[in-house]
């Protein structure tokens, strides 16, 4: 069972360079959300899509835009990478974003901004 | 605003022994619901237990139960029986079903929980 699938795995950028994290859902979910770990600390929401075609800023935005595809995909694309996005960034998804669904979460891709 | 507390950064506990992980939370809604994450050492989240505000009994799953004390806004993680692999870090997290908050989920700062043989 796949799951969330989420590429690259690990990726090392220059500051200033751009790059798109790619994510992908098998479960037929609705709502998908990028998150972001910083060492040590929980997760912070990034942006989120309740349903295919609307995306929502999360707690943390800035420096970050998304793209649902379709239901399946939801991209998070850095258009110009500074090191404080240095981090582990986390893709899930939920049925629907009703506070009693469980959120499943991607392996996580660790990204380095030099 | 909602929040998450998890007061205890490390825990240690013996193995086949039961450790309490603690959660409290602050939300101003009525609606709401709390989960518990595992994250071992290779870094994938994993689900083990989710409580909704409305349910009476306290969830169980396998040897994870929550102690849900919803006047003292608490949702404690209980471990029985610990082992070896359940060294790792947990998260508390929670969603609030409003919706101004709907699809935003608070996490915690996690506590590292190191199982002895």
């Amino acid at each position: 069972n796949a799951g969330v699938t989420q590429t690259p795995k690990f990726q090392v950028l220059k500051t200033g360079q751009s790059m798109t994290l790619q994510c992908a859902q098998d479960m037929n979910h609705n709502s998908m959300y990028w998150y972001r770990q910083d060492p040590g600390m929980g997760l912070r929401l990034i942006y989120y899509s309740a349903s295919e075609g609307t995306t929502d800023k999360g707690e943390v935005p800035n420096g970050y835009n998304v793209s649902r595809l379709n239901k399946r995909e939801f991209s998070l694309r850095l258009e110009s990478a500074a090191p404080s996005q240095t981090s582990v960034y986390f893709c899930a998804s939920s049925e629907e974003l009703y506070s009693g669904n469980t959120i499943y979460f991607g392996e996580g891709s660790w990204l380095t901004v030099v | 605003a909602q929040k998450i507390t998890q007061t205890q950064p490390g825990m240690f506990v013996q193995e086949k022994e039961a450790v309490t992980l603690d959660c409290t939370y602050d939300t101003s809604d009525q609606s709401y619901g709390l989960f518990w994450y595992k994250q071992p050492s290779s870094g994938e989240m994993i689900f083990l237990i989710y409580q909704g505000s409305y349910d009476e009994q306290n969830a169980t799953e396998g040897r994870y139960s929550l102690n849900f004390q919803k006047a003292r806004k608490s949702a404690n993680l209980v471990i029985s029986a610990s082992q070896l692999g359940d060294s790792a870090m947990y998260f508390c997290a929670m969603r609030e079903a409003s919706n101004t908050n709907a699809g935003k989920s608070t996490f915690g700062d996690g506590t590292t929980l190191t199982v002895k043989p």
